[in-house]
């Protein structure tokens, strides 16, 4: 089964409204972990990432928290705008190639 | 995005017939990785490879082979493609740093 779990889709916000999408795993050992963004019509791209317990992620006001006590790397936001509009996936490293695999993805539109 | 791109980027093709996708990097990474993405399903691994003649099957390699007889060209073959291929196939280069994806091919299977 899929050791990445986000929340279901699609998120719906207003305009510089507080965002937070769900992310938990299961792993063995200590997976780098990542957040990925997709825009309409393109590849993803790395959004951020976080190696270690306790470290933090953060790029263009979003942040993640790497917590291994709850297995969790939720993404965050405090004030969204429409451009940040597009699918979101948690993605963590898995076995001894260190291949990145990838939750579900979940869409987030953003309102004006 | 410079460093890898993807081709073609549509193709539409009938059932039963075989088809190559290419995925070409100017990064000289030695690891590539060939993903689809679906509705529902997120981003699966198909194929990786860490070198050059160096490749092994990911999650969903049922139907699908791979080639890397260069540092910079990874090919995708579906040798005799079904509908249950249609998808958007993804091509990247990376590490457990982080990958960074082609943009895609769309491939249709009537």
């Amino acid at each position: 089964g899929n050791s990445v779990t986000q929340m279901e889709g699609p998120v719906t916000l207003s305009e510089e409204a507080f965002l937070t999408i769900n992310c938990t795993y299961t792993a063995t050992g200590y997976p780098s972990l990542f957040w990925y963004v997709q825009y309409p019509g393109e590849g993803l791209q790395l959004l951020l990432k976080a190696t270690k317990a306790d470290d933090k992620g953060s790029n263009k006001g979003f942040e993640a928290t790497y917590r291994k006590e709850t297995t969790s790397f939720h993404l965050e936001k405090g004030s969204v705008q429409v451009s940040d509009s597009a699918v979101y996936f948690c993605a963590r490293t898995e076995g001894r190639d260190d291949k990145i695999i990838f939750g579900k993805g979940t869409r987030l539109h953003i309102l004006p | 995005d410079a460093g890898i791109t993807q081709s073609p980027r549509h193709k539409v093709t009938e059932t039963g017939t075989p088809v190559t996708l290419r995925c070409h990097q100017t990064e000289n990474h030695r690891y590539m990785y060939w993903y689809r993405q679906d509705p529902g399903h997120g981003l699966r691994l198909i194929h990786y490879s860490y070198g050059v003649k160096d490749t092994d099957k990911g999650e969903v390699s049922d139907g699908y082979s791979v080639s890397r007889s260069k540092t910079e060209d990874f090919l995708l073959t579906l040798e005799s493609a079904t509908s249950s291929q249609t998808s958007v196939y993804f091509c990247a280069i990376g590490d457990r740093g982080g990958y960074t994806f082609g943009s895609g091919t769309r491939l249709t299977v009537v």
